[in-house]
């Protein structure tokens, strides 16, 4: 069964401060891609960041950074020097190579506090 | 604008009703996701086409929904005989997927979606 699970309904970080958001996933497929959206009050989905399973590296896009751990099947999200704008849910999602659904979390509300 | 778009933004039926939304995604991108997202969750998968062919169709729907890609460029999503369940936001997403590789990159550009209301 393929399964991402954010275990953080809702996080507060202080202004210019680091946030980690947790992500983990559960899934049989050897190959996948793992990816993190931000969704605001607005609604539209915007994408972030994205990790292959097979990348050696940890994604990095600006603020945004991937902390990968294949053996543990986390994708954590971390934020650097947070910024008010940064407010809103965070999705996490997986692809898995050999279908075309992609499967997402339940999301995590960040707040980003002055 | 070059983004994906949507049509209708909001719309609010009685129960019974049928309703169609439309998905013009970026104009290069062979692949078209549906997606229904209900307040408090992540978007869930309801169907996938490349190009003109509908490739998958999530048990969430049901034959109550069609939707349909006929040119391989927009996309319409229909729901007949509405219930107060189907009250959510549809959202459809569009990606140029590149294959190939051992993870193959598939970023998906969203449209603000169709909020629909059941009455």
């Amino acid at each position: 069964a393929q399964k991402i699970t954010q275990t953080q309904p809702g996080m507060f970080v202080q202004e210019k401060e680091a946030v980690t958001l947790d992500c983990t996933y559960d899934t049989s497929d050897p190959s996948y891609g793992l990816f993190w959206y931000k969704q605001p009050s607005s609604g539209e989905m915007i994408f972030l960041i994205y990790q292959g399973s097979y990348d050696q590296q940890n994604a990095t896009e600006g603020r945004y950074s991937l902390n990968f751990q294949k053996a543990r099947k986390s994708a954590n999200l971390v934020i650097s020097a947070s910024q008010l704008g940064d407010s809103a849910m965070y999705f996490c999602a997986m692809n898995p190579n050999t279908g075309n659904q992609f499967y997402f979390g339940t999301g995590t509300s960040l707040t980003v506090i002055p | 604008d070059t983004g994906v778009s949507q049509d209708p933004r909001h719309k609010i039926t009685k129960r019974g009703q049928n309703v169609t939304f439309r998905c013009d995604p970026i104009s290069e991108h062979n692949r078209l996701y549906w997606y229904r997202q209900t307040l408090g969750q992540g978007p869930e998968f309801l169907t996938y086409f490349q190009n003109e062919a509908q490739l998958e169709k999530s048990r969430l729907l049901s034959d109550r929904f069609s939707a349909e890609r006929p040119k391989g460029s927009f996309s319409t999503l229909e729901i007949q005989r509405t219930e107060q369940g189907d009250s959510a936001m549809y959202l459809c997403a569009s990606s140029l997927g590149t294959s190939g590789g051992l993870s193959s990159y598939n970023e998906q550009f969203f449209g603000p979606g169709t909020r629909l209301t059941v009455l």
